[in-house]
């Protein structure tokens, strides 16, 4: 089954504590995305890759990184998180860049930051 | 820069309605747009996109759209929706030949009652 998995799904982490979202694809894709969701704002794009080793920021870069070693995973990794990074996180994928091509999104990441 | 307003953040309808989500854009350059539904608890799942040719589209679940290029529209319709359709629905375009990143709406909740 063509899926987006992201992991982990629940987290509350405490103010300036290291971590990591994983997002994984299994449809060869080469375009993944970050976004996050906050009430009333929608969803806005955090990071993209069009390839490995290929990313760039989106519209929300700060407070976090991301890296593509290889075509199907792209980590989000919040250095030293902070309360308004507390949001529902999604990774998302598609075959590439430009083309209208469908969006696959992951079932999303709530993340709480205390 | 591109950006997408939804008519109203909250929608509820009687099971059986007609429903019209409203979404009109705004961009300098041609875009693709999409409709995304998000069920309580769960990802983003596309309902439909226009990429060219005939204005009206089809997606899943009987629901439908019309570009409207004159009045930069986007609106959705289901004829009759089922208490099963209750959930968000987004607006979203992304520029032709870009970079595929969508730029969502905000929103709109659907209920559906009994």
């Amino acid at each position: 089954e063509a899926q987006v998995t992201q992991n982990p799904r629940y987290l509350i982490t405490v103010t300036g504590k290291k971590l990591t979202v994983t997002c994984s694809q299994n449809m060869n894709h080469e375009y993944m995305s970050w976004y996050r969701q906050d009430p009333g704002l929608g969803l806005r794009q955090i990071y993209y890759s069009m390839n490995v080793e290929v990313t760039d920021k989106g519209d929300v870069p700060e407070g976090y990184k991301v890296s593509r070693k290889e075509k199907r995973n792209f980590p989000l990794i919040l250095e030293s998180p902070s309360p308004n990074q507390t949001s529902l996180y999604f990774c998302a994928s598609s075959r590439s860049g430009g083309s209208g091509n469908t969006i696959y999104f992951g079932e999303g990441s709530w993340l709480t930051v205390v | 820069a591109q950006s997408v307003t939804q008519l109203g953040s909250h929608v509820s309808v009687s099971e059986g309605a007609l429903v019209l989500l409203r979404c009109n854009y705004s961009s300098s350059v041609s875009v693709y747009l999409f409709w995304y539904v998000q069920y309580p608890n769960q990802g983003l799942q596309l309902l439909l996109k226009y990429l060219s040719g005939s204005t009206l589209v089809k997606g899943i679940n009987g629901f439908e759209a019309e570009f409207n290029k004159s009045q930069t529209s986007f609106h959705l319709r289901k004829p009759s929706v089922h208490i099963s359709d209750t959930a968000e629905y987004f607006c979203a375009v992304s520029v032709q030949g870009g970079s595929e990143k969508l730029v969502f709406g905000k929103g709109t909740k659907l209920t559906v009652n009994p």
